[in-house]
């Protein structure tokens, strides 16, 4: 597609469910990333792909949270048995190649509430 | 999460008054960015910075990388409204992949 495509934009979800966020990158990009902001905060690092690599997980702030790119297209992020403190908007993005911070384009985000 | 020491937190200005923002870290980096967000979006790429000292303008934007690697401003010359927003740099470790972003400044520009 044109852009970075992120489903769905809001998601309100109740404490102790699962949730899952999906993000198209843009087609021929390779690496794709995703990062967490939370309310007045800046942006986290939580999760790299690049190609058939094994991704870079070390922003995960928990092992409920991970991460999976299927044909190295749309990936995944799955928060299990989702906390209060992860209300937060998840943003994915993608670039061309790795290392390449001018090459970042970045979806909307999902915004998601835990209650 | 590392993140970056931004500065101001926020900005309430006159339109047509000048800004000024910076990061600091302690780590050097081989890049700085300058990105802006709008409300509802994700950040967009204003200007990157690839050399110590470099200076780049976009516009009314310029954005210089430190001499020590680890500092970069952002001057916004001649505010007009539509600069609302978030304004987040960006820095990118030598030998790594991702970016580490700052914590933010708000800009407000009242008419």
């Amino acid at each position: 597609g044109a852009g970075v495509s992120q489903s769905p934009s809001n998601k309100v979800t109740e404490k102790g469910k699962d949730v899952e966020l999906r993000c198209d990158p843009i087609s021929g990009h390779t690496a794709l990333y995703w990062y967490r902001q939370s309310l007045g905060q800046g942006l986290e690092f939580l999760i790299y792909f690049q190609g058939n690599s094994a991704p870079d997980k070390s922003g995960l702030p928990s092992d409920r949270f991970s991460a999976e790119r299927t044909g190295g297209s749309v990936s995944t992020l799955t928060i299990q048995r989702t906390q209060q403190e992860d209300s937060a908007v998840y943003l994915c993005a993608s670039s061309p190649q790795s290392g390449d911070g001018n090459g970042y384009t970045f979806g909307s985000g999902t915004r998601l509430t835990v209650v | 999460g590392q993140q970056l020491n931004q500065s101001p937190q926020s900005m309430f200005i006159q339109e047509g008054e000048d800004v000024s923002m910076n990061c600091t870290s302690s780590s050097i980096f081989n890049t700085w960015l300058w990105y802006k967000q709008d409300p509802g979006e994700g950040p967009v790429l204003l200007i990157a910075l690839y050399k110590a000292g470099e200076l780049t303008s976009n516009g009314r934007l310029t954005a210089q990388f430190g001499i020590t690697r680890k500092d970069s401003f952002l001057n916004i010359s001649a505010s007009i409204p539509s600069d609302v927003g978030i304004y987040f740099c960006a820095g990118q470790l030598r030998g790594t992949d991702k970016l580490i972003f700052g914590t933010g400044t708000r800009l407000q520009v009242f008419p």
